[in-house]
C-alpha cells in the first residue's frame, strides 16, 4: 500500500520562529512532491511543489526533498498567525497526476 | 470568476436518499477529479476524468457514480446514501492527466451530512 505519511500536530511555533513540517512516503519510484495548505473549512491550495533532491525556496517557504530518504519537508521562516493552516504532503506515485497520494496533515498554529 | 465551482455548498439528507454534487471548471483543463475528505482530514481521490473519459476509479462503492457531459463539467452522483458517506467531497482540476508535476485546482468543497 502506497503510502504519505504526516504527524497530525498540532505543531505549536511562536509569532517569528521557524515551523518545519515533515513527511515520509513509501514508493520509491515517486516523481513529484507538493505541499498544500489547508485553511479550515476551505479547499487545499498549492503552496510548494518540487521534484529533484536538495532544497527549493519561495518567500519564506522552502521544500526539501531527500529521495534516499524518502523524505521531504517544508520550512516556514518568520512564522505568521495567517500561517495556521493544516499542510497536507502530496507525492505523485508515477503514473497519471491523478495518482497523488495525500498524508493527511500537519495542523500548524503560529501563536502571536 | 470562480475557476473550479461546485454545488452545492452543503447538502442535508436522510439515510437512503440519492442526491448529486455539480462540478464545472472554466480553465479549460482536461482533466477533472473528486476527492473525499473525511472527518479526520484525510484527502482520498475517488475519480479522475480526462477528456470524458474514466481514467481513475479507486475502490469506492457502486453508489458512488460520476457522470461527465463534457470536458468542462464532472459531477457526482451518489444512491442509497449511508452515514459513512458523511464527508466532504472537492472537485479538482489539472491542465493534463499525463503530466505529473501539474497543480491541482480545487472547488470550494460540498459539505454532506447524511442523518
Amino acid at each position: 500500500q502506497k503510502e504519505v505519511e504526516q504527524n497530525s500536530g498540532p505543531l505549536s511555533v511562536p509569532e517569528g520562529a521557524i515551523a518545519s513540517l515533515n513527511c515520509t512516503y513509501s514508493d520509491r519510484v515517486s516523481q513529484s512532491f507538493f505541499w498544500y495548505r489547508q485553511y479550515s473549512g476551505k479547499s487545499p491550495e498549492l503552496i510548494m511543489s518540487i521534484y529533484s533532491n536538495g532544497d527549493k525556496e519561495d518567500g519564506r517557504f522552502t521544500a526539501q526533498l531527500n529521495k534516499a530518504s524518502q523524505y521531504v519537508s517544508l520550512l516556514i521562516r518568520d512564522s505568521q498567525p495567517s500561517d495556521s493552516a493544516t499542510y497536507l504532503c502530496a507525492v505523485n506515485m508515477g503514473g497519471s497526476q491523478g495518482n497523488l497520494i495525500f498524508g493527511k496533515g500537519t495542523k500548524l498554529s503560529v501563536k502571536p | 470568476d470562480t475557476a473550479v465551482s461546485q454545488t452545492p455548498k452543503y447538502l442535508v439528507t436522510q439515510m437512503g436518499n440519492d442526491k448529486s454534487i455539480k462540478c464545472e471548471q472554466n480553465l479549460g483543463h482536461d482533466t477533472m477529479y473528486w476527492y473525499k475528505q473525511d472527518s479526520k482530514k484525510f484527502l482520498k481521490i475517488m475519480f479522475s476524468y480526462n477528456n470524458k473519459e474514466l481514467i481513475i476509479n479507486e475502490t469506492v462503492p457502486n453508489r458512488f457514480s460520476p457522470k461527465s457531459p463534457d470536458k468542462a463539467h464532472l459531477n457526482l452522483h451518489i444512491n442509497s446514501l449511508e452515514l459513512g458517506d458523511s464527508a466532504v467531497y472537492f472537485c479538482a482540476s489539472s491542465p493534463s492527466s499525463t503530466t505529473t508535476n501539474e497543480k491541482l485546482f480545487f472547488g470550494s468543497g460540498t459539505q454532506l451530512s447524511v442523518l
